[in-house]
């Protein structure tokens, strides 16, 4: 069975430090892999995604993933983060030919000023 | 463009009543989904419907119904709720027939208590 795994539950960074969420899945063919981001008071809404090509994707404001398939990992990555990065993460990740998107269970980011 | 938009925002219901969670997209959108989220579990998929006149079960569907009233509206219903319902409710919609590529549009959430 497919399956997502966010091992951090809470990270709490300071401002400027740098930024490395984890995600690891488990399915057995290609996938397709996303990061959705909900800011406090805010709809979930898209960070990045990745299909194919070029492993390492970029999304909004400054946020990139690397997709490494031998490790079964789309981790998502930012240089400096900002207060306003404070919210919840969550990675999401369906077979390619699939129809059923299996979220992760989520990590709340905290950024101390 | 309003969006995604779930209406109602809170609910508190008794065990064994029933209600209908309303969502409506104004995106022109195929696809629309139905998740639960509950604390330390992520999104988890309901229900979902790639196509205007078609729906098809999630990951966790038992205890629920849903309507695809037309390509605007997708219905959620609870015909006998349980406190294991108790949770935020999702709508999201897709531009896409298909979900592995839909870039999903999510609604802001229904808080249901079942006591």
């Amino acid at each position: 069975a497919q399956s997502v795994s966010q091992h951090n539950h809470h990270v709490i960074l300071s401002e400027a430090a740098s930024l490395e969420l984890g995600c690891n899945y488990s399915y057995g063919g290609t996938v397709n892999l996303f990061w959705y981001v909900q800011y406090p008071g805010q709809h979930l809404q898209l960070l990045l995604k990745y299909f194919s090509g070029d492993p390492l994707v970029k999304g909004i404001k400054g946020f990139e993933a690397e997709f490494i398939k031998s490790k079964f990992s789309f981790n998502l990555r930012k240089p400096s983060v900002q207060w306003s990065d404070t919210a919840e993460y969550f990675c999401a990740v369906i077979g390619s030919s699939a129809s059923k998107i299996i979220f992760g269970s989520g990590t709340r980011l905290s950024i101390r000023p | 463009n309003a969006g995604v938009t779930q209406t109602p925002k809170f609910q508190v219901l008794k065990t064994g009543q029933s209600m209908t969670l309303q969502c409506a997209q104004d995106m022109n959108h195929n696809s629309m989904y139905w998740y639960r989220q509950d604390p330390g579990m992520g999104l988890r998929l309901i229900y979902y419907s790639a196509s205007e006149g078609t729906t098809d079960k999630g990951e966790v569907p038992n205890g629920y119904n849903v309507s695809r009233l037309n390509k605007r509206e997708f219905s959620l219903r609870l015909e006998s709720a349980a406190p294991s319902q108790t949770s935020v409710y999702f709508c999201a919609s897709g531009e896409t027939v298909h979900p592995s590529t839909d870039t999903q549009y999510f609604g802001p959430g229904t808080r249901l208590t079942v006591l």
